[in-house]
C-alpha cells in the first residue's frame, strides 16, 4: 500500500530565506508520481509541482523545486526566497502506480504549516 | 476557465437530514475526484470517476454515503441521514486523462457543519 509522511506538522522562516519541506513515501512499485500542494488560509488547493519517478532531473517550477531522492524515496519541496503569502499548509501526495483500478488516485500526507515571518 | 465549480460552499444542517454536494468538473476532464478534510484525518479520497464511472469507492464510510455522475459536466455526493462526525470539508477535483502527471484541480470545496 502507498503511504506518505512529512512529519513536520509546522515550520517556521524568515522571508527571503529558503525553507525545505519534509516528504518521505514509501511503495514497492517503481512506477508513480509525486505532488505537492499548497493550502493557503482560504482553503482552496493548489497545485504546485510534480515529479515522476522516472524524471531524471529534479522537478523546477519558479521558486519550488523538488528534492527528489529515490533511493531514500524522499521528495522534500524547496522554497527559495520566501515570501508572506507562502505562509500556508502545503500537501505531498503520490499518485498510485498505473496498471490497477487505483491509478490516478492521490494518496495524501498530513500537512505541514508553513509560516513565513517578516 | 471557470475551473471546477462546487455548490453549495456552506452547509448547515441538522443531524438526520439529507445533505447534497454538488460539482461541475473543468470540462474536458476525464476524472473527477471527491475528497474530505478533517484535522483529525487529513485529506482522504472518498471516491473517484473515470468518464462518468466509479471507480474506486473504497474511500466512502458508510452506506450513508452515495456519489453519482449521471453526465460528463456533474457530480453529486449525498450523505442520508447526516450525523455531526460527516462535519468537514468537502472537496471535488478534475484532471485531464492521459498523461500521468496531470495533476488535479481542486474547487474550493464544500463547509458542511451537522449540528
Amino acid at each position: 500500500a502507498q503511504k506518505i509522511t512529512q512529519t513536520q506538522p509546522g515550520m517556521f522562516v524568515q522571508e527571503k530565506e529558503a525553507v525545505t519541506l519534509d516528504c518521505t513515501y514509501d511503495t514497492s512499485d517503481p512506477s508513480y508520481g509525486l505532488f505537492w500542494y499548497k493550502q493557503p488560509s482560504s482553503g482552496e488547493m493548489i497545485f504546485l509541482i510534480y515529479q515522476g519517478s522516472y524524471d531524471q532531473q529534479n522537478a523546477t517550477e519558479g521558486r519550488y523545486s523538488l528534492n527528489f531522492q529515490k533511493a531514500r524515496k524522499s521528495a522534500n519541496l524547496v522554497i527559495s526566497a520566501s515570501q508572506l503569502g507562502d505562509s500556508a499548509m502545503y500537501f505531498c501526495a503520490m499518485r498510485h502506480p498505473s496498471g490497477g483500478t487505483s491509478y490516478g488516485k492521490l494518496t495524501f500526507g498530513q500537512g505541514t504549516i508553513l509560516t513565513v515571518h517578516p | 476557465d471557470a475551473g471546477v465549480i462546487q455548490s453549495p460552499r456552506h452547509e448547515v444542517t441538522e443531524m438526520g437530514q439529507e445533505v447534497t454536494l454538488r460539482c461541475k468538473p473543468i470540462s474536458g476532464h476525464d476524472y473527477l475526484f471527491w475528497y474530505r478534510q478533517t484535522m483529525m484525518r487529513g485529506l482522504e479520497l472518498l471516491i473517484y470517476f473515470n468518464n462518468n464511472v466509479p471507480i474506486d469507492d473504497s474511500g466512502m464510510p458508510e452506506d450513508r454515503f452515495s456519489a453519482k455522475m449521471p453526465n460528463a459536466s456533474f457530480s453529486t455526493l449525498k450523505i442520508q441521514p447526516s450525523e455531526p462526525r460527516d462535519s468537514a470539508v468537502y472537496f471535488c477535483a478534475s484532471r485531464e486523462g492521459g498523461r500521468s502527471y496531470n495533476e488535479q484541480f481542486f474547487g474550493p470545496g464544500t463547509r458542511l457543519t451537522v449540528l
